[in-house]
């Protein structure tokens, strides 16, 4: 069955920064547009960063842009997201998900926690 | 940049009664919308895509209509694990921006 394992979130300062890891299985991944969407305690979804099955098209939020990289490794069947600079407002549920069609996400992971203490 | 509204933000019902969800986008989205359950400690679900589409193991309980820029999720009868938040979505531009609603708390009356 498909899975998608989240990793490194942690506690961080203010300033800081982690990576997150995002295994996948079950699907063709080589093939597959990967996003990575938040969501901070008390509060709705954010759609924080998209990357093209190829990595050739990227985008972001306008509130990680600057500070957040997402990257993959189409052989190791895994999505990353770089976060610099992190705030207290990036303190989130960190989950991947695979977009279908470029449209929706069919997939996702149980996320990874990422608290920022200032 | 798309809005997306949702309204309630709030519905207490009680099981078996009938739930209906609105979601309203600033400009058209044709049919690229999606609707999803968010319950606490869990991933959220696809349950409709493309507007009405239902997911893969989507109960039949769960329908989505309408287009452009009004959209309704239907929970016909309401089961006790179906309260939880349901979220809208859409997709603009390229590379693609994704957007959510606030979203509807469906709480048990």
């Amino acid at each position: 069955q498909v899975q998608l394992v989240e990793s490194g979130g942690g506690v961080v300062q203010s300033g800081g920064s982690l990576r997150l890891s995002c295994v996948v299985s079950g699907l063709i991944f080589s093939r597959s547009g990967m996003n990575w969407v938040r969501q901070a305690p008390g509060k709705g979804l954010e759609w924080v960063t998209f990357i093209r099955d190829d990595g050739t098209d990227i985008n972001y939020s306008d509130s990680v842009k600057g500070r957040f990289t997402v990257s993959r490794d189409n052989s190791k069947n895994t999505v990353y997201l770089q976060m610099n600079s992190l705030r207290p407002e990036d303190t989130a549920m960190y989950y991947c998900a695979r977009d279908q069609n470029v449209n929706y996400f069919d997939y996702w992971g149980r996320g990874t926690l990422v608290t920022v203490s200032s | 940049e798309i809005v997306l509204t949702q309204s309630p933000a709030t519905l207490s019902l009680s099981p078996g009664e009938r739930a209906t969800l609105s979601c309203r986008a600033s400009q058209s989205v044709n049919d690229y919308l999606a609707w999803y359950q968010k319950k606490p400690g869990q991933a959220p679900r696809l349950l409709i895509y493309d507007a009405s589409n239902r997911a893969t193991g989507i109960p039949t309980r769960f329908s989505g209509s309408g287009s452009g820029t009004d959209f309704s999720l239907t929970i016909s009868s309401l089961e006790p694990e179906d309260f939880a938040v349901y979220y809208c979505q859409q997709r603009d531009n390229w590379p693609p921006i994704f957007t959510f609603g606030p979203g509807t708390r469906v709480e048990m009356k």
